[in-house]
């Protein structure tokens, strides 16, 4: 199985400031993609990080609220930006291993808006 | 569009099994997913099935599949306090790749 490394794994952030989120990746993998876990909910997934390209975004999500990058096949990010309280979640990596269809997640981050 | 469905809570005394159930409406899903969730930590992939299955075992783990009905089941057995946690069942196709989750199912083991 893929092995995922996620920071931070939790912060403290001030309304109208940005965090963005690292997903390291121990193998090359397919496909990565970048899920919110608001408090008590179930997933939504935020958007596909494309290595080269822009992000493939889900209804609801945009790009100048969460820009994402891929430089490569084992990194991406994901900024938060003007953060407001309501943006408070856990924000959780996932990737798509080469060899079959199982999505593995990173342990997440958990953020806090003030 | 796609929905899955779990009901909320499922309580359970040490040693007995444990059934969590899940609906989905995606008829080509191909691969269907559980995932465990303990507080304050991401999810952990504990068994998943093809849809060209009807059963999988693992260990403690039995999942069942009626693709006719669209219901999943994930069946623990001799469930211990290490159980506690929010199971999620989750169902996705070879052409997005990305999971459709359902709302997570809280199971409580009883001492």
């Amino acid at each position: 199985s893929a092995v995922i490394s996620q920071k931070p794994s939790r912060d403290i952030c001030q309304r109208g400031t940005s965090l963005t989120i690292q997903c390291q990746v121990d193998s090359q993998v397919t496909m990565m993609f970048w899920y919110r876990q608001q408090p008590g909910q179930s997933l939504t997934l935020i958007a596909t990080a494309n290595q080269g390209s822009e992000a493939t975004y889900e209804s609801g999500f945009v790009i100048d609220k969460f820009p994402i990058s891929r430089p490569n096949l084992t990194f991406s990010t994901l900024t938060v930006s003007n953060m407001s309280p309501e943006d408070s979640s856990i924000y959780l990596c996932s990737v798509l291993g080469l060899r079959d269809e199982k999505l593995f997640f990173g342990s997440g981050t958990q953020l806090s808006v003030l | 569009g796609e929905d899955v469905e779990q009901s909320l809570f499922l309580s359970v005394r040490e040693g007995d099994s444990s059934v969590i159930n899940c609906t989905y409406t995606d008829s080509s899903s191909t691969y269907l997913y559980w995932y465990k969730q303990e507080p304050g930590a991401g999810l952990q992939l504990l068994t998943y099935i093809f849809s060209n299955m009807d059963m999988k075992q693992d260990q403690r783990l039995t999942v069942l599949l009626n693709k006719k009905d669209k219901h999943l089941s994930l069946r623990i057995a001799d469930t211990q306090t290490g159980d506690s946690a929010i199971y999620f069942c989750a169902d996705g196709d070879t052409g997005r790749r990305a999971l459709t989750f359902g709302s997570g199912t809280r199971l409580q083991v009883q001492p």
